[in-house]
């Protein structure tokens, strides 16, 4: 059973960076579409973007020029990283990944969700 | 981006009645729609994927249809476990996009 877990530091300061990763366990990284998806408290869902392979991302063109996402596939693990960050931030950031089958944007995977707070 | 917007935004109804919830996409987008449920604090389960696809382990009194700009939602018989907040997803374009979620509650 694929399984992931986002690990980072909760708490972010204003213009910083804010970092995370996701772990993957129960099978490999490789040959899948990985996603980050946020939501604020209380709010709605947001796809940040995704990742497949070392060359392949796609963002969302309201955050693009901030994110930027990585795979490591010797640790089977992928990253985040949004830059200057603000408090609309502020959010439980997730990583995802579709389902077999070629549906790949139908997120079947989830992680228990990293809550990342921006503040000085 | 497409637009997804959910209706109603909040629902009240008593176990065992037939309940359902809305999905308009700004553009047609075939039948590339999700739904999710999530309960508070754990991330969403997917129900339904391609618009009228029951994903394998979920009870089948959820159901989806619809295509194009239109898709709904149905829970044929209410169960307390049911009580969360639902969200639509379109996949048709990039960037994906959500709807606003219809928080469900009972009477």
């Amino acid at each position: 059973q694929v399984q992931l877990h986002e690990s980072g530091p909760g708490l972010v300061k204003p213009s910083e960076t804010l970092s995370l990763t996701c772990i993957v366990s129960g099978g490999s990284i490789s040959g899948y579409y990985w996603n980050w998806i946020r939501q604020p408290a209380g709010k709605g869902l947001e796809w940040i973007g995704r990742i497949y392979g070392t060359g392949s991302t796609k963002y969302n063109p309201s955050l693009k020029s901030r994110v930027t996402m990585s795979e490591d596939t010797s640790k089977n693990q992928f990253s985040l990283k949004l830059t200057s960050v603000t408090a609309a931030d502020t959010a439980v950031y997730y990583c995802a990944r579709g389902m077999e089958d070629g549906y790949n944007s139908s997120f079947e995977y989830w992680g228990q969700g990293a809550p990342v707070s921006v503040s000085s | 981006d497409i637009q997804m917007t959910q209706s109603p935004s909040s629902l009240s109804a008593s176990v065992g009645d037939r309940v359902t919830i809305t999905c308009q996409a700004s553009q047609d987008i075939n039948s590339y729609l999700n739904w999710y449920q999530q309960k508070p604090g754990k991330a969403p389960k997917l129900l339904i994927y391609d618009a009228s696809s029951l994903k394998r382990g979920v009870p089948s009194r959820f159901s989806g249809s619809g295509s194009g700009t239109d898709f709904t939602l149905t829970i044929s018989s209410l169960q307390p476990e049911d009580i969360a907040t639902f969200y639509c997803q379109q996949y048709s374009n990039l960037p994906y996009t959500f709807g606003q979620g219809t928080k469900l509650e009972i009477k």
